[in-house]
């Protein structure tokens, strides 16, 4: 149980496009998910968290209008990186916790997707 | 803001050897989460640990939440090739809006 799904899994784009990334807890609802960056040899880093039907918290120094985050059901967020440049390219990581009110985190933790490698040329 | 002192930074061990690796905070922590990350692939979660003292275990893998809450340690005995991979601790505050705070990770090379 508690599986998450992340695609695509390797993303090659041009410079001014936009890229779309999916993060989907198959087999429970997440009520948050987050979405990490991770640069190579470094940890992860938090940019922003989502709660269904709401709009993304955003942590400090991640633009908004560039990664754009939508949360539109239990089951399913997406990351869109709006013209993307080479300094985008990064190891992106969501992963999802189901909260049972009251009880803090679920048994499952936090469960993270496989990520996505965006390559910008 | 909360961090977490992940040590060591890396560890080159003999095959077979056992592994100790540890994270502290100076800020309590009401969740303890390890997990292992390998290239190309996101975390994968290890072991949890929610209560100060539990002392829990995953095969080979044997992690405990400190009395104080602030700090957490990952043993691996008997370690084998495909124990190579990078860990973290992660740990989660007692407020609700608290975020899951990671480790810089401790990078295990196991010699042949």
């Amino acid at each position: 149980g508690a599986v998450v799904s992340q695609h695509p899994s390797r993303v090659i784009c041009k410079s001014g496009t936009s890229v779309k990334i999916e993060c989907r807890s198959l087999d429970f609802q997440a009520t948050t998910m987050f979405w990490y960056r991770q640069f190579p040899k470094q940890s992860l880093m938090l940019m922003a968290t989502s709660n269904e039907g709401s709009k993304a918290t955003y942590e400090q120094g991640v633009e908004k209008d560039k990664f754009l985050i939508n949360h539109a059901s239990l089951t399913l967020s997406t990351l869109t990186v709006t013209s993307a440049h080479p300094e985008d390219s990064s190891f992106y990581i969501c992963s999802a916790s189901r909260l049972y009110p009251g009880q803090g985190v679920s048994d499952y933790g936090y469960t993270f997707g496989s990520g996505t490698r965006l390559t910008v040329v | 803001g909360q961090q977490l002192n992940q040590s060591p930074q890396s560890m080159f061990i003999q095959e077979g050897e056992d592994v100790s690796m540890n994270c502290t905070s100076s800020s309590i922590f009401n969740t303890w989460l390890w997990y292992k990350q390998e290239p190309g692939e996101g975390p994968v979660l290890l072991i949890a640990l929610y209560k100060a003292g539990e002392l829990t275990s995953n095969g080979r893998l044997t992690a405990q939440f400190g009395i104080t809450r602030k700090d957490s340690f990952l043993n691996i005995s008997a370690s084998i090739p495909s124990d190579v991979g990078i860990y973290f601790c992660a740990g989660l505050g007692p407020y609700r809006d608290d975020k899951i705070i990671f480790g810089k990770g401790t990078r295990l090379h196991i010699l042949p």
